[in-house]
């Protein structure tokens, strides 16, 4: 079974600073996808960024991007210019192709400050 | 703009009743996901779907929940009898599922239906 841990439940940062966001997992798959969401208050959940396994590159979408070390099982999302609106939960995801299974971290919740 | 739609998305039901929550997951998925989430314990899966046969329900508390896929277009998680410990906010969620290619392979969320039961 997959686990994912998401080691800080709570970061803080200052508005237009940089942040980072942990999150490691386990499995044994080779083939599989890793997600950011991003939950606000309203409680939607909205994905943010998206990485294949078998992609070397690392995924980027505006001002944010991820730092996926395969070998070391660490998929971490870094937010640029951080905004007011960055304010929210954000939850790491593993997707297990073979199952199809989706498997969430316990979550970060991000607070930006102005 | 396709989109995974819940409904009710807000339920208040007195304890004992019957809850039926809905879900029409995007055309073409054919993984759907029923996750809850409480302030305490974060996201809970609660069961999911392939060409709508159950492949996961461990997760769900069988004596009062059930969910099914009635047809491709419909999900339905049901709570009967419904309890206070059943406040949450539900989820459903679809993606594309397995095929020849992993390009494309991405799980979108409904807008969850917040349920309170007093």
């Amino acid at each position: 079974a997959q686990t994912v841990t998401q080691s800080q439940p709570e970061m803080s940062v200052q508005e237009a600073e940089t942040v980072t966001l942990s999150c490691t997992y386990d499995t044994s798959e080779n083939n599989y996808y890793l997600f950011w969401y991003k939950q606000p208050p309203s409680r939607q959940m909205i994905l943010v960024i998206r990485q294949e396994a078998y992609k070397q590159q690392n995924a980027t979408e505006n001002r944010f991007s991820v730092n996926f070390q395969k070998a070391a099982k660490s998929f971490s999302l870094k937010i640029s210019d951080s905004q007011l609106g960055d304010t929210a939960m954000y939850f790491c995801a593993f997707f297990n192709n073979a199952g199809n299974m989706l498997t969430f971290g316990g979550g970060t919740r991000l607070m930006v400050k102005p | 703009d396709a989109r995974v739609t819940q409904t009710p998305r807000h339920k208040v039901t007195e304890m004992g009743q019957e809850v039926t929550m809905r879900c029409q997951p995007i055309l073409g998925h054919n993984t759907v996901f029923w996750y809850r989430q409480t302030m305490m314990q974060g996201l809970e899966l609660l069961a999911y779907f392939r060409n709508r046969a159950p492949l996961d329900d461990s997760g769900m508390p069988k004596d009062r929940f059930s969910a099914e896929m009635p047809d491709a277009t419909l999900a339905t998680l049901k709570i009967q009898p419904s309890e206070p410990r059943d406040s949450a906010v539900y989820f459903c969620a679809s993606g594309p599922g397995t095929g020849s290619s992993l390009s494309g392979n991405t799980i979108y969320f409904g807008e969850g239906s917040w349920l309170t039961v007093v």
